[in-house]
């Protein structure tokens, strides 16, 4: 069955610590895996797509990478305004019509 | 004024009422989708149409039904609605060009109390 799964749940960071979320998934054929960012009261806001494994991209202090199961969402020197729930979610090849999110992780940054 | 919008933001009903959750956009995008999201569950699709004519079940369709009534317009209804479906609904939007899901932009949501 394919699936998707956050670690950790919930992660609390001062301002300037780095750290990484984890995206672990499984699923037949991988079409491509996404990270979302999603503020209190509005609705998630895309930030990366990943195809294939080694496949790294980056956004601001943001840097996405992605093995065969698992993908990582790097955090470098964050801000208090990089707080937020982030989303990873998976599309596989044999259901095209199907995306599975996981729970988020939600991520707080403390001044 | 924001791209894709949702109304109503909140709604209260009660069990067994008909309800109509509506999204439009000015993005110019012809794919749309309907998420709802529950703690703890993720986000889950209900519905997605990928042009004015093409409507297609998500995972959790039962019980919700959507009309595309325009390119701009995708509206969710739940005929009979029950406490389950008590959640926080998302409409999303998606240029046709590239692979379908890889880059939406999501409305501000609904959230639906059932009573």
């Amino acid at each position: 069955e394919d699936q998707v799964t956050q670690s950790p749940e919930a992660l609390r960071l001062q301002e300037g610590e780095s750290s990484s979320l984890n995206c672990s998934y499984t699923v037949s054929g991988l079409r491509g895996l996404f990270w979302y960012r999603q503020d209190p009261g509005k609705g998630p806001e895309f930030l990366f797509t990943l195809y294939s494994a080694g496949e790294e991209k980056e956004k601001e202090r943001l840097k996405a990478t992605l093995t065969k199961k698992e993908s990582f969402l790097h955090i470098t020197a964050p801000k208090p305004e990089d707080s937020a729930t982030y989303l990873c979610a998976v599309q596989a090849y044999s259901s095209a019509s199907k995306i599975i999110f996981g729970s988020g992780t939600r991520l707080s940054i403390r001044p | 004024d924001a791209d894709v919008t949702q109304t109503p933001r909140n709604r209260i009903t009660k069990t067994g009422k008909r309800i109509m959750l509506e999204c439009s956009q000015t993005k110019g995008h012809d794919r749309m989708y309907w998420y709802r999201q529950d703690p703890g569950l993720g986000l889950r699709l209900i519905y997605y149409s990928f042009d004015v004519k093409d409507i297609n079940k998500g995972e959790i369709s039962d019980g919700y039904s959507v009309s595309r009534q325009a390119q701009a317009k995708f509206s969710l209804s739940l005929e009979s609605a029950i406490p389950n479906q008590t959640a926080l609904y998302f409409c999303a939007t998606e240029p046709s060009k590239g692979a379908p899901w890889s880059t939406q932009y999501f409305g501000p949501g609904t959230r639906l109390l059932v009573l």
